[in-house]
């Protein structure tokens, strides 16, 4: 079983719409979570990061923590094409050399 | 404002040859990552720098070599490709519990 989950879609959704994408983990090591926006042929792009369990809201985006699930999510309001893209998990524990863990990502289309 | 950089932007190769994929960074980050990115599979670390003049295995590090080159300048070596290879392979670099910055990768091919 991986360290890290996430669902590789492809999750299709219309302009507009409220997305949600989410990721469980199995180590409870992990204290730093991000989420990364990745484009067809171009490399992985920093959208959120958060340390421990709680909310965190930046413009569209809201990335939430539940360590006692083991559990994180990433919300896009409003989502629009240019969100169209695979998004990544990743996560990290205290110290180690700062290595990630990454999920699989899920691929995002929205369609207008 | 270029982050990080990697050359060759795409590379075929034939089996048994060998090549070096080059990183360089312009963030005065300390440490610097390899990792491969295959379907359904993610991104998995193969090699990494936490500081100048030091290097560690990731999770897939056979078949790789590394050099930290100095503190900008991190590369990848195949010495005898395989099949096996065929991946597309980012660099990434940070700072402290920074979040890594990656570039755009290389896309290599072993037939």
């Amino acid at each position: 079983q991986k360290e890290v989950e996430q669902d590789p879609g492809p999750l299709s959704v219309p302009e507009g719409a409220i997305v949600s994408l989410n990721c469980t983990y199995s180590n409870s090591a992990f204290q730093y979570f991000m989420w990364y926006r990745q484009y067809s042929r171009k490399g992985p792009e920093l959208l959120m990061y958060t340390y421990s369990s709680g909310n965190k809201e930046d413009g569209r985006f809201t990335a939430q923590v539940d360590k006692s699930s083991k559990y994180i999510s990433l919300f896009i309001r409003d989502s629009q094409p240019s969100d169209s893209a695979t998004y990544l998990c990743a996560m990290r524990r205290t110290g180690g050399g700062n290595k990630l863990t990454f999920g699989t990502g899920t691929q995002l289309k929205v369609e207008l | 404002n270029a982050g990080v950089t990697q050359t060759p932007k795409f590379q075929v190769l034939k089996t048994g040859q060998s090549m070096t994929l080059q990183c360089a960074q312009d963030m005065n980050h300390n440490s610097m990552y390899w990792y491969r990115q295959d379907p359904g599979m993610g991104l998995r670390l193969i090699y990494y720098s936490a500081s100048e003049g030091t290097t560690d295995k990731g999770e897939v590090p056979n078949g790789y070599n590394v050099s930290r080159l100095n503190k900008r300048e991190f590369s990848l070596r195949l010495e005898s490709a395989a099949p096996s290879q065929t991946s597309v392979y980012f660099c990434a670099s940070t700072q402290a519990n920074q979040p890594q910055h990656f570039g755009d990768g290389t896309r290599l091919s072993i037939l």
